[in-house]
């Protein structure tokens, strides 16, 4: 079946300028995760949804990042007032019912990525 | 909050030889130590992964080994082969409340042919 799929794969943007990033999880998965991947570095979390929970948003590292989650699906993750250190390359991933102690429905399964380059 | 240091950053062995990547974990409630590799311009990918409740995990070659007292959990690639150079990323998360996943920073794997 599909994977996870994001969108755009490359965007680049003025300083200032809001963005907004998608991310469509494999279908039936419950979990959904964004992540931050600057050049040659590990995996920063951001926010996690989970079902109909609140999401996690411990990660966001400012008040200029904020993600939502329509109908337990697609999720969005918005940066306004873009600045040069928000380049980075945006991950999702979703994993199908974290918690349980079932092989595989821990596993994650990343996109591909947002490349976002703020000039 | 949780915090997961990975070392060495970089590791370079020949063909053949065996790699160990270690990890340590601050949050006692961890109990989820998933494994992934993420090769040049792609996206992560699941490896291996081992729960609290075991010690060790093997599939092939490769194996996972968790001490829970004094919370740290090592990979081990044996016989290494050159498709096996990338980058290799552990992680830890809490399976109660959520399942926040904090990354290590990553171990960049060379093998020499």
């Amino acid at each position: 079946g599909a994977g996870v799929s994001q969108s755009p794969s490359n965007k680049v943007t003025e300083k200032g300028k809001d963005v907004e990033l998608r991310c469509d999880p494999i279908s039936g998965h419950t979990a959904l995760y964004w992540y931050r991947q600057s050049l040659g570095q590990g995996l920063e979390f951001l926010i996690y949804f989970q079902g109909n929970s609140a999401p996690d948003k411990s990660g966001l590292p400012s008040d200029r990042f904020s993600a939502e989650r329509t109908g337990g699906s697609v999720s969005t993750l918005t940066i306004q007032r873009t600045q040069q250190e928000d380049s980075a390359v945006y991950l999702c991933a979703s994993s199908l019912v974290p918690g349980y102690r079932d092989r595989g429905t821990d596993t994650q399964y990343f996109g591909p990525g947002t490349r976002l380059t703020v000039l | 909050g949780e915090n997961v240091e990975q070392h060495p950053s970089t590791l370079s062995v020949q063909e053949g030889d065996s790699a160990v990547i270690k990890c340590t974990y601050s949050d006692s409630a961890s109990n989820y130590f998933p494994w992934y590799k993420q090769e040049l311009g792609k996206r992560p990918q699941l490896i291996i992964d081992i729960r609290s409740n075991v010690g060790e995990k093997k599939d092939q070659r490769i194996a996972v080994t968790l001490n829970k007292t004094a919370k740290h959990f090592s990979l081990h690639i044996t016989e290494t082969q050159p498709e096996d150079s990338a980058v290799y990323f552990c992680a830890a998360s809490i399976g109660t409340g959520g399942f926040k996943t904090i990354f290590g920073a990553g171990t960049r794997l060379f093998v020499k042919a």
